[in-house]
Formats: structure tokens, sequence, C-alpha cells
């Protein structure tokens, strides 16, 4: 049973325009949401991140919007730049307690950034 | 600061050996974190330590598997016989509760692991 699920395997964008990156998930109890980025031969890197009591969070080119009623959140990066082409993943967790850092990742969606 | 650090980086062996992974979580960081990637099933979390005590080890595959924290500053995770089916690529990760920020993972650069 997938929690967390990017439909998207891979998207294709060209430099200097938006690339949204999708995410649903299905466990009510998720209440905080990150994205990670990671680049071949590395491990994720953490990206940006939003609380389930908020509805848009941004940093720089990266704004992630939760939409919960739809239990759905979206990556934005405007602009793109060919350095952002990576795996995007998409993880939820229920926050606290001993939940605590027990993420529930996405399979993830392979960014391409055209020059 | 050196970040999470994993050794080996890679790792071949034949079925029904041992196999060892390492991993020293970042300085002052009380969580640490198991997780292995697979085509199947994405990434999926093994096991986490709080304080160096086992939290939840649902994660683990089969008793093949074990892992120990036996001090802040190191962990294992140790396959004993290991099966073909296990070849993945093995993250450490370790966080902090007292980060503001939140619930935010730093991840080592993995250990690809074949058998054979």
């Amino acid at each position: 049973d997938q929690q967390v699920k990017q439909n998207s395997p891979s998207l294709s964008v060209q430099e200097g325009r938006i690339s949204i990156l999708n995410c649903d998930y299905t466990n009510s109890m998720f209440d905080y949401f990150l994205w990670y980025k990671k680049y071949p031969a590395e491990g994720p890197t953490f990206l940006i991140s939003i609380s389930s009591i908020k509805d848009k969070n941004e940093d720089g080119r990266f704004t992630v919007f939760l939409n919960k009623s739809a239990k759905h959140l979206s990556l934005h990066i405007v602009p793109s730049q060919p350095g952002d082409s990576a795996v995007y993943f998409c993880a939820a967790s229920a926050a606290g307690g001993t939940s605590y850092g027990k993420l529930t990742f996405g399979q993830g969606t392979i960014l391409t950034v055209h020059p | 600061d050196a970040g999470v650090i994993q050794s080996p980086r890679h790792e071949v062996t034949e079925m029904g050996q041992e196999v060892t992974l390492r991993c020293k979580p970042i300085s002052g960081h009380d969580y640490l974190f198991w997780y292995r990637q697979t085509m199947m099933r994405g990434l999926e979390l093994l096991i986490y330590f709080n304080n160096n005590v086992p939290i939840d080890d649902s994660g683990m595959p089969e008793d093949r598997f074990s892992a120990k924290m036996p001090n802040a500053s190191f962990s294992t995770l140790k396959i004993q016989p290991s099966e073909p089916r296990d070849s993945a690529v093995y993250f450490c990760a370790s966080s902090s509760r007292e980060d503001r920020s939140g619930e935010k993972l730093f991840f080592g650069s993995g250990t690809q692991l074949s058998v054979l």
C-alpha cells in the first residue's frame, strides 16, 4: 500500500521555465511533508518542507504548496536551471512522539532541465 | 561538518556471506535511521534509533538483518546470511529533534550492495 505517490516518473522542462512536481498521499495522519533532491551516487538532500498548518512555503526558487483536502502537494521550481536536474522525492510523516523522523517516501520523479 | 559518513561505498559479496555496513552520524544528532532503496520498493525505512536505543525496527525485512548502535557516533547494519534479493542501496541518515527546521534528515552517500 503506497501511502505517498508520485505518479509522474519523469518530467522534462526547458531552462528558465517552471517545473511542477506533484505528490499525493493517502494517510490522514501525515502532518509534515518534505521534498528531497537526489543526484546519482549521492544520498538524498533536504530541499524544503511544509507543516500541515500551512498551505504554502517558499524558499528562493522553490515553493511547496499543500492542499490538505485533496491530500496533494506540489513543488514549484521557478526558474528551472540545468543544475536542478535530479530525482525529487516527496516524503511525509506523522510528526511527534515515536513517529518522529519516520518518513514515508514516494517513488521519485526524475526532473531533466534542458539548456 | 563532514556529514553522515557511510562505509563501504560499494560492497560485492557472494550469497551466504555476512555483510556489515557502517555509519557515522553527524555529531550531536540524536536520531539515526537506516533506509534501503530498491527499484521495486523505493526508499523504505528499515530501523531507527534515538539516543542509541532502537525505537522502531518494523521495517527490517527478516531475522537475517540486525542493526546496532553501540555509541552516539557509530552504527552498523548486518546481514547474515546475505541473499541476492538484498542487493540495494543502503542509506544511513541522522537528525536532531532540536533542529527547529523540523524533521530534516541528513543522508549519507549510501552503500551499494550487490549479492551475487
